[in-house]
């Protein structure tokens, strides 16, 4: 597609539910990207993919967040057991090459925990 | 001007006035630098982007400026037009790390009147 795509682009779970957010990156888009953004805040980083290899997962809250990029294109945001701080918009984002520059950002997906 | 906390800084300019959004960054060791601009329900936009070898940079209608002696970063909009209302975030990297991750600041909300 033209865009990073992210799906659902809202929801809600109940607290202790398990949830996935998908992210379909720019095709041909090595690096991937996910973010937290809470309310009112800006961007935090969660964790890098280069291709299928997860090299950065420094950002990742807890033992309950997990992602994957098995064939180095789609990627899965895993969410065990949610809680009320989960309560976020999870922003994935991806970029051609493997040096930093500037991301090309989804939507978003708004998950809120009741 | 950033600050930390819950409470958005806000800019409110007249249309066709002239916008400057200020940035205080966090890490001597960032070497490069992207504005970013978020509208409400979209993820972040690329501005433009500045490394740490120049103190200026010109884009269309947007000029970023780095003092990296005080740590600091301006984004300039010329002849602000109403498109241009939305949440501001600049955005710091450290090329040499693997991680390619950035760190983003609170943002600056920007409302243009018309």
């Amino acid at each position: 597609g033209a865009g990073v795509s992210q799906s659902p682009r809202y929801k809600v779970a109940k607290r202790g539910q398990d949830v996935a957010l998908r992210c379909d990156p720019i095709s041909g888009h090595v690096s991937l990207f996910w973010y937290q953004q809470a309310l009112g805040q800006g961007p935090e980083f969660l964790t890098y993919f280069q291709n299928e290899a997860q090299l950065d997962k420094s950002g990742l809250p807890s033992d309950r967040f997990f992602a994957e990029r098995p064939e180095g294109s789609v990627s899965t945001l895993k969410i065990q057991r949610t809680q009320q701080e989960d309560s976020a918009v999870y922003l994935c984002a991806s970029t051609l090459g493997l040096a930093a520059a500037g991301y090309t950002f989804g939507s978003g997906t708004r998950l809120t925990v009741v | 001007g950033e600050s930390v906390g819950l409470h958005l800084p806000t800019l409110s300019v007249q249309e066709g006035d002239n916008s400057i959004i200020n940035c205080a960054y966090s890490n001597s060791a960032s070497d490069y630098f992207i504005w970013y601009k978020q509208e409400s329900g979209k993820g972040p936009q690329f501005i433009i982007d500045i490394r740490s070898n120049m103190d200026k940079r010109q884009g269309q209608r947007v000029t970023v400026l780095l003092n990296k002696t005080v740590k600091h970063l301006s984004l300039q909009i010329a002849a602000t037009q109403p498109g241009d209302s939305a949440v501001y975030f600049c955005a710091e990297n450290i090329r040499a790390n693997t991680g390619n991750q950035f760190y983003f600041g609170t943002g600056t909300s920007l409302t243009v009147i018309p």
